[in-house]
């Protein structure tokens, strides 16, 4: 059982031209939506993370866009660069009580042509 | 401040052997979270370590077990290993407090292959 669906899962942008990647999620109880990204042979780094009572966070050329209503959010990188290239994940954050779980999404592979 | 270390980075294991990996948090957190990651299934929840008690887990067999010890650092062990249990093993440490905090950081992962 998915309950964070990333698209697309692949993505080839230009240097210079903005990167989109789109998340939802089916759980309405989740807590904080962090974004990682991800080199090969290296462990996911936190990139950019959102509370659900914030419509949007930027954070240099990365900005977080969240649409409570819709179960929506979203990435956006503005001018790409050929550093970016790298598989990105959306994830959800739950707390119940104790428990902490971080449920990621599938990834998107980004491509940045120089 | 030094990150999350995983150890070994590699391991090569037969079919039927049993592995235990290894996780040092980051000083001062106290969460520590196991993820399997493949191509075909992303990552995926293994299970989360709190004050030395496992307090969630994911869809995994039995075999897939863990401990935290009283330092916070952490292993996972994984008994009669199958071809399908070869993957990268990431561990991800949290400080943790309430609702705040909760940013998870990962380590490099240990490369388990299966033969």
């Amino acid at each position: 059982q998915q309950q964070v669906k990333q698209s697309p899962q692949s993505l080839i942008v230009q240097k210079g031209g903005i990167s989109i990647i789109n998340c939802a999620y089916e759980n309405t109880a989740f807590d904080y939506f962090p974004w990682y990204q991800q080199f090969p042979g290296k462990g996911p780094a936190l990139l950019i993370a959102i509370r659900p009572d914030v419509s949007e966070k930027k954070e240099g050329r990365f900005t977080i866009s969240f649409n409570k209503s819709a179960k929506q959010f979203s990435l956006h990188i503005m001018d790409s660069q050929p550093g970016d290239s790298a598989t990105y994940f959306c994830a959800a954050i739950a707390f119940r009580g104790s428990n902490y779980k971080l449920t990621f999404g599938k990834g998107t592979l980004l491509t940045v042509n120089p | 401040k030094a990150g999350v270390t995983q150890t070994p980075r590699y391991l090569i294991k037969t079919r039927g052997q049993q592995v235990t990996l290894s996780c040092s948090p980051i000083s001062g957190h106290r969460s520590v979270s196991w993820y399997q990651q493949t191509p075909g299934q992303g990552l995926q929840f293994l299970f989360e370590y709190f004050s030395e008690t496992q307090r969630n887990k994911g869809n995994f067999p039995g075999r897939f077990s863990g401990r935290q010890f009283s330092n916070s650092r952490s292993e996972m062990n994984v008994s009669t290993l199958e071809l399908g249990d070869s993957a990268l093993y990431l561990c991800a440490s949290s400080f943790r407090r309430g609702r705040t905090n909760t940013e998870a950081f990962f380590g490099q992962g240990t490369r388990l292959t299966v033969v």
